[in-house]
């Protein structure tokens, strides 16, 4: 039973490009969760979703950032104009229901230069 | 808005020594606290959560121990070993409300 899914796992991107991170949660996982942690700090939630609905995007920033769970395919993560703040490790975690412990993917690091 | 507070930033502890990290919080609300380790280059693996219901839960060489008049719970690793030597997160939140907040981070390392 493969684990939560993140590609890529290193992503650079140069100032105003688009960055699209892709996750595919646990099998049976409806639920995922985006988080941001930059060096040295915790993870910080943007958003949480269900298939086809964003349940909670209120860590999002409100300019540039979209997330996705389509009916197929794996959870997107859009980062649209990236800008050196940007760059970071950005987790997904899934949960079968939304009382159960999180499991996180391994990361993608995205590198704005 | 910092709502869980973990200390210290960075821990050294010899082998077979005791690591102890703290956390406070703030928000009443929050009904389960979990503890998260983290090695380089990975994501946070679960290590033991608690709910407000006990004290303290022990699971291995893992015990958290809990405060709730204090808003306090902490994270105590006994006989530590380098395998142990990692970033530990703690975290809080609400049941139902996934909005999970997390605590800065310790990086403990266990010297041989």
């Amino acid at each position: 039973n493969a684990g939560v899914m993140q590609n890529p796992r290193h992503l650079v991107r140069r100032r105003g490009q688009e960055a699209r991170l892709r996750c595919s949660p646990m099998k049976g996982h409806s639920h995922v969760y985006w988080y941001r942690q930059l060096p040295e700090e915790g993870l910080k939630f943007m958003v949480y979703l269900q298939k086809e609905n964003i349940i909670d995007e209120s860590g999002m920033p409100k300019e540039r950032f979209s997330a996705e769970f389509p009916k197929e395919g794996p959870s997107i993560l859009r980062i649209q104009q990236v800008v050196r703040g940007d760059s970071a490790a950005y987790f997904c975690a899934s949960n079968r229901d939304s009382l159960g412990e999180q499991y996180f993917g391994p990361g993608t690091r995205l590198t704005v230069t | 808005q910092q709502q869980v507070k973990q200390s210290p930033q960075s821990l050294i502890v010899q082998k077979g020594g005791i690591s102890i990290i703290n956390c406070a919080y703030e928000n009443t609300a929050f009904d389960y606290f979990p503890w998260y380790q983290q090695f380089p280059g990975k994501g946070p693996a679960l290590l033991i959560a608690i709910r407000p219901d006990v004290s303290e839960k022990k699971e291995g060489r893992f015990t958290i121990s809990f405060n709730k008049s204090a808003k306090q719970f902490s994270l105590h690793i006994m006989d530590s070993q380098p395998g142990d030597s990692a970033t530990y997160f703690c975290a809080a939140s609400k049941s139902g409300n996934n909005d999970m907040r997390f605590g800065a981070g310790t990086r403990l390392t266990v010297k041989p």
